[in-house]
């Protein structure tokens, strides 16, 4: 039972372009997601999070979008460089009163920006 | 502030062996998860410590414990190890919602 899904294994766009990265999910209790990049042999890096109280956080080139009626959610990378190739997670917490670190992934999507 | 340090980062263990990882929290990080990649199953979540209690546990056979000290380092160890234990370990601290990673110990279990 895939609670985070990343329906997407790879994305490819091009130097300039934006990349949007989408997730999916099923559990009504999450309150907080987030998204990591991670390459190859080293462990996953913090991107941008939201609560499920907004529908939109903006950092920098990293805008992140929640459709909790759709149980949706998307990452616009705005331009892409060929440096953000990677794969990215998301990830998602259960609400249980504050205390909980839990998190649950996505399976990732890599993502290749050609310059 | 320094990141969250794991040692050693790689390691290779035979069947049957028991291992213990350790992970270096940022500082003032009172919270430890643990986590297990694996490229069939991706990242899942083994446990977390928080003041030297375990908090959470995943779904994981009870080879796995870990345990958290007084400074907040945390250890987890895996006893009698099947070559389906081989992953890429990681560790990750937080103060609040968002969890750092460390680099991650890469186990190969022959």
């Amino acid at each position: 039972d895939q609670q985070v899904k990343q329906n997407s294994p790879s994305l490819s766009v091009q130097e300039g372009r934006i990349s949007i990265l989408n997730c999916d999910y099923t559990n009504s209790m999450f309150d907080y997601f987030l998204w990591y990049k991670k390459y190859p042999a080293e462990g996953p890096t913090f991107l941008i999070s939201i609560s499920s109280i907004k529908d939109k956080n903006e950092d920098g080139r990293f805008t992140v979008f929640l459709n909790k009626s759709a149980k949706h959610l998307s990452l616009h990378i705005v331009p892409s460089q060929p440096g953000d190739s990677a794969v990215y997670f998301c990830a998602a917490r259960e609400n249980s009163g504050g205390s909980n670190y839990k998190l649950t992934f996505g399976k990732g999507t890599l993502l290749t920006v050609n310059p | 502030k320094a990141g969250v340090t794991q040692t050693p980062r790689y390691l290779i263990k035979t069947r049957g062996q028991q291992v213990t990882l350790s992970c270096s929290p940022i500082s003032g990080h009172r919270s430890v998860s643990w986590y297990q990649q694996t490229p069939g199953q991706g990242l899942q979540f083994l446990f977390e410590y928080f003041s030297e209690t375990q908090r959470n546990k995943g779904n994981f056979p009870g080879r796995f414990s870990g345990r958290q000290f007084s400074n907040s380092r945390s250890e987890m160890n895996v006893s009698t190890l099947e070559l389906g234990d081989s992953a890429l370990y990681l560790c990750a601290s937080s103060l609040a919602s968002t969890q750092y990673f460390g680099p991650g110990t890469r186990l190969t279990v022959l």
